[in-house]
């Protein structure tokens, strides 16, 4: 009964291509995100999406790009891969509403990128 | 830019009550103060959050200074699942933001 699922859990790649992460969520949330976390354990937010709106974090280059099939999914492609992507990625969710404490986001297990 | 602060690292004896400051001087009157922790190799778990007054739940007990300009997350028999990475976070909530985080605390819970 995972709530978000994120696959793979583990993506080898080399410099230069192009790659995806998928993310599921079955809480019926609306609004999804992808995080970064560094090598240095910082967490980062890269984007959050609905059905209104992108909110892109505007230090995430173009070459990352979320796309959304449908409200349960938020897959995160990366274009053109280079070292310093390589991280570990995490899926969330939430709901969007006016009452704190209900937004509480829900994190994905990580999908760790290793770009040689 | 993360707008709390946090100790780096805590230890805590196992089945003692875990005591986690964080302050955040420049709260405004809307912004909430919301807790996650982050297990190793997991995602990041919502904890607790509170705006004003204390706040207790399954996992913890939220305590907010009446000048709210600090509060202490508190494990009250931390065990050693509780190792892990604490994040303060000070956000207005119910939005559609990303969560900002810091450095957090690195909880360590011995035997």
């Amino acid at each position: 009964d995972t709530a978000v699922s994120q696959t793979p859990k583990y993506l080898v790649t080399q410099m230069g291509n192009d790659k995806s992460i998928k993310c599921e969520q079955n809480l019926g949330h609306d609004t999804m995100y992808w995080y970064k976390q560094d090598s240095k354990k910082f967490l980062k937010i890269m984007f959050s999406y609905n059905n209104k709106e992108l909110i892109i974090n505007e230090t995430v280059p173009n070459r990352f790009s979320p796309k959304s099939p449908d409200k349960a999914h938020l897959n995160l492609h990366i274009n053109s891969l280079e070292l310093g992507d390589s991280a570990v990625y995490f899926c969330a969710s939430s709901q969007e509403g006016g009452t704190p404490g209900l937004d509480t986001q829900y994190f994905g297990p990580g999908t760790r990128l290793t770009v040689l | 830019d993360a707008k709390t602060t946090q100790p780096p690292s805590m230890d805590c004896a196992e089945g003692r009550a875990a005591n986690l400051p964080c302050n955040h001087s420049t709260i405004s009157g809307n912004e909430y103060v919301y807790w996650y922790r982050q297990i190793h190799s997991q995602g990041p778990q919502y904890i607790i959050h509170g705006l004003k007054n204390n706040e207790t739940n399954e996992m913890a007990s939220l305590i907010i200074t009446e000048d709210r300009k600090s509060s202490t997350l508190i494990l009250p028999h931390a065990t050693l699942r509780d190792t892990a990475v604490y994040y303060c976070i000070v956000r207005v909530g119910g939005g559609a933001d990303g969560l900002t985080f810091g450095k957090g605390t690195h909880l360590i819970i011995q035997p």
